[in-house]
């Protein structure tokens, strides 16, 4: 059974410049939600996606964009890229149709803005 | 607005000792707890989550936690702490059903088990 899964596992961008980081969430979930998670901090809620909309976002500018695709897979879109979003990413994935959903994570995307 | 507490930054223990790492949280509701497990330059491992009923929670690895509604506090706990433990610990909340469901993490709680 496969966990949830993250590409790349790290990347180098210069500001300015656009990001792409994608995931495939744990096979039997339908939700993902992606975390910004900056150096010596906890995760932070940028976004959540549910049929392939989102619904649920945390204080992110509008820079930060999403996409989920039929087969739940998701990805991550940064724009104008700043110094501050050098940070871990990490997506974690649930089964919204049971109870609490516990959500389990990836291993992230490590990204580094010059 | 919901939040959570991790009012240590590190906490050591030798190993073989009973461990506690402290958390408390502020949410309307009857909350959902969790506690998760990051190892250096990994994702976030479940370990264990408090939604109804007893108040002991058990989880992976040995550990468990304690739900106490009076103090708003879910503190994680071992008995007796492996060199392995050492990690970093975020508690998580979350709103009941219904509204804004959100997970807001702690800052987190480095845990260093002393051989």
């Amino acid at each position: 059974d496969a966990g949830v899964t993250q590409s790349p596992t790290h990347l180098i961008k210069t500001r300015g410049q656009q990001v792409t980081l994608r995931c495939s969430p744990k096979s039997g979930h339908d939700t993902v939600s992606w975390y910004q998670q900056a150096l010596g901090q906890g995760p932070q809620f940028i976004f959540q996606y549910y049929e392939e909309e989102e619904r649920q976002r945390g204080n992110f500018p509008d820079r930060f964009s999403g996409h989920q695709f039929p087969n739940y897979s998701s990805e991550l879109n940064v724009n104008a890229l700043l110094l501050g979003d050098s940070a871990l990413y990490l997506c974690a994935s649930s089964h919204r149709g049971v109870g609490p959903d516990t959500q389990y994570f990836g291993p992230g995307t490590r990204l580094t803005v010059l | 607005a919901q939040s959570v507490a991790q009012p240590e930054d590190q906490v050591n223990v030798a190993e073989g000792n009973p461990l506690t790492v402290k958390c408390t949280y502020s949410v309307s509701g009857n909350p959902y707890l969790f506690w998760y497990v990051q190892y250096p330059n990994r994702g976030l491992q479940f370990l264990l989550k408090y939604i109804t009923g007893d108040n002991l929670v058990k989880g992976s690895y040995g550990f468990e936690a304690e739900f106490n509604k009076s103090q708003t506090s879910f503190h994680l706990k071992k008995p007796s702490a492996l060199v392995s433990d050492s990690a970093l610990y975020f508690c998580a909340v979350r709103p009941p059903p219904g509204g804004y469901q959100k997970v807001t993490f702690g800052t987190g709680t480095k845990l260093q088990v002393i051989p």
